[in-house]
């Protein structure tokens, strides 16, 4: 299993530019969320799923799509990109949300 | 709202024990206590968790209060790999963990 993978790794945008963060896990959980980590913070949830056809917000969902169409995809999207939302995205995976999360790399977003 | 209270840093020496304690004063019945840490800027990785009793696994282990207001990590014999920020969630499991800043455990040589 490659378990949760996640692209890109780094990515660089100006302001105002839109992109999507994919996310896809091979283990067949249900559950799937994003989260974002600022630097010398602690991770903060931004949408989360509990299974495909249901998204729900997080902590901090504004400037975020997401959709899940299928069990193994959850991307993430930036509709118009801000500098504060410069971070580290994490997806994370887990069979039911009692279950232990499985964690991403991350993609590190620069927004200039 | 916090629901877990954590010192910001400790410091161990390389092969003793790892206590990191966390408060959960306000932890209801159908709560779970979960462990995780994260190492430099990896993605956070599963460590152990627990609703009552003590937990143990291969790489750590769990001592909840009876009264379950707080609880206890340890590492028993600490390696430098070891260093990295540790996170004690409580969650009902209903909906995905909310992480709050950690403990910054610092393993000394």
């Amino acid at each position: 299993n490659a378990g949760v993978t996640q692209t890109p790794k780094f990515q660089v945008l100006k302001t105002g530019q839109s992109m999507t963060l994919q996310c896809a896990q091979d283990m067949n959980h249900e559950y799937m969320s994003w989260y974002r980590q600022d630097p010398g913070m602690g991770l903060r949830l931004i949408h989360y799923s509990v299974g495909a056809g249901i998204t729900d917000q997080g902590e901090v969902p504004n400037g975020y799509n997401v959709s899940r169409s299928t069990t193994e995809d959850f991307p993430l999207r930036l509709l118009s990109a801000a500098p504060s939302q410069t971070s580290v995205y994490f997806c994370a995976s887990s069979q039911a949300a009692v279950y232990e999360q499985y964690f991403g790399p991350g993609t590190r977003l620069t927004v200039t | 709202d916090a629901k877990t209270t954590q010192p910001p840093s400790m410091d161990c020496a390389e092969g003793r024990a790892a206590n990191l304690p966390c408060n959960h004063s306000t932890i209801s019945g159908n709560e779970y206590v979960y462990w995780y840490r994260q190492i430099h800027s990896q993605g956070p990785q599963y460590i152990i968790h627990g609703l009552k009793n003590n937990e143990t696994n291969e790489m750590a282990s769990l001592i909840i209060t009876e009264d379950r207001k707080s609880s206890t990590l340890i590492l028993p014999h600490a390696t430098l790999r070891d260093t990295a920020v540790y996170y004690c969630i409580v969650d009902s499991g209903n909906t995905p963990l909310v992480f709050g800043k950690g403990t910054r455990l610092s393993v000394i040589a």
